[in-house]
């Protein structure tokens, strides 16, 4: 069955530490995208990607690096830099960033990153 | 920018109805997406409005005025199983916007 899949689903980092959280998806979406929720927050997006080798910041890039190699993973990096990391990370894909899609995002089950 | 303002909460009853209301104001507009998110999982797609009307999915409605850039999204018939946030989306360049999702208590 065709999906995304996030790992780990849990995750603790220590402080200072670079940490990466893998997303693959075997549904042959052009399109990824993270978000970043927190508690009573709506999703934030942090990078998204288009088309392999090209990727763009969202909305609070700050602190996060991503790379886009192949289709099928967008992995995330977050970095020292990023002064409060802890917040559940979301993977998304769809068939294409097209303005005239109904599709929408397929997610995948998210990662839950704790700072110790 | 893009602001997507939704209720915090709503409490309703087993078998009732509940409208969640939705307003935007966005840069562009390409579509606009409600999903389903239960506790500490993700978001489940529910129903997709690019032309103003309604569409009806089942027990699930979900209305557009572009005008008026407000949306709401009408749950009937109340399960306990729809005890959930519901995050209305919007769709500009190339991707999703979020309103901070409604969360919607489902009483017995």
């Amino acid at each position: 069955d065709g999906g995304i899949t996030q790992s780990p689903k849990y995750l603790f980092r220590k402080e200072g530490q670079n940490v990466t959280l893998s997303c693959e998806q075997n549904l042959n979406h052009d399109a990824m995208y993270w978000y970043r929720q927190d508690p009573g927050q709506g999703l934030r997006l942090i990078y998204y990607s288009q088309i392999v080798n090209d990727f763009q910041k969202g909305d609070i890039a700050e602190g996060y690096s991503v790379s886009r190699e192949k289709k099928e993973s967008f992995p995330l990096t977050v970095t020292s830099a990023q002064k409060n990391p802890t917040a559940f990370y979301l993977c998304a894909s769809s068939i294409s960033s097209s303005t005239g899609s109904g599709y929408g995002y397929t997610f995948g089950s998210g990662t839950r990153l704790t700072v110790v | 920018g893009q602001n997507i303002d939704q209720p915090t909460e709503m409490t309703a009853t087993e078998g009732a109805i509940v409208q969640i209301n939705c307003t935007y104001q966005t840069s562009g507009f390409n579509g606009l997406f409600w999903y389903q998110q239960h506790a500490g999982e993700a978001p489940t797609f529910l129903s997709y409005n690019v032309l103003d009307g309604l569409e009806e999915k089942g027990r699930f409605s979900s209305f557009l005025s572009r005008s008026k850039g407000y949306s709401y999204l009408l749950l009937k018939e109340l399960q306990m199983k729809d005890s959930a946030s519901y995050l209305c989306a919007v769709r500009s360049d190339y991707k999703l916007s979020f309103g901070a999702g409604t969360t919607v208590t489902v009483r017995a």
